[in-house]
């Protein structure tokens, strides 16, 4: 069963420019959550989504933004972008919303660097 | 609202030895909680998870968590003690859904640099 696929796994960006990621979650999970990465703040939760609704929404700008397709598959969008947006931005995949008691499984990360 | 800490930024045992990572977390209602494991340039493992039943819980690699509600912790344990169980742990928890609290994803804790000499 394969799991978690985040592409690109390494991005180089100039500020102001804008960046899609891409999640593919394990097959048959319907929720997929977007969490950041850094040094000075640690694991942040982005957005969740389930059934192609966002259900939960973290404490970030306006700036980032996401959405499911119908095969669950979800992207992250990250507009105007900052050099404090330079992160690693991982994905995660549940079989239902909220967790549910099953967990999450989580990619291996796209490593996002603005210069 | 929800919240993890983990008072260690890191935790040196020896080879063979007994290891703890610390965690106490903070929620409106019922926790979940879990373990994840991080090697540089990865994302993260999953090692175990308390949702409901036994405090304690047995997971990946011989790794094990007491779950405490009255001191609202879930402290990582092993045995004993390998060096390529070096890494970044992390705590999180949710609320359960329905369960009073809010609808959040998971809140990490900082992390716990466990390192293991041989």
């Amino acid at each position: 069963k394969a799991g978690v696929t985040q592409t690109p796994r390494y991005l180089i960006k100039t500020r102001g420019q804008q960046v899609t990621l891409s999640c593919s979650p394990i097959s048959g999970h319907r929720s997929v959550s977007w969490y950041q990465q850094t040094p000075g703040q640690g694991l942040q939760f982005l957005f969740e989504y389930f059934s192609e609704t966002q259900r939960n929404k973290g404490n970030f700008p306006g700036r980032f933004s996401g959405r499911q397709f119908s095969n669950s598959r979800s992207e992250m969008n990250v507009s105007t972008l900052e050099l404090g947006d330079s992160a690693l931005y991982l994905c995660a995949s549940s079989p239902f919303g909220q967790g549910r008691g099953y967990g999450y499984t989580f990619g291996s990360g796209t490593r996002l660097t603005v210069v | 609202a929800q919240s993890v800490a983990q008072p260690e930024d890191q935790v040196n045992v020896a080879e063979g030895n007994p290891l703890t990572v610390k965690c106490t977390y903070s929620v409106s209602g019922n926790p979940y909680l879990f373990w994840y494991v991080q090697y540089p340039n990865r994302g993260l493992q999953f090692l175990l998870k308390y949702i409901t039943g036994d405090n304690l819980v047995k997971g990946s690699y011989g790794f094990e968590a007491e779950f405490n509600k009255s001191q609202t912790s879930f402290h990582l344990k092993k045995p004993s003690a390998l060096v390529s169980d070096s890494a970044l742990y992390f705590c999180a928890v949710r609320d359960a859904p329905y369960s009073g609290g809010g609808a959040d994803g998971l809140t990490f804790g900082k992390g716990t640099h466990l390192i293991i000499q041989p």
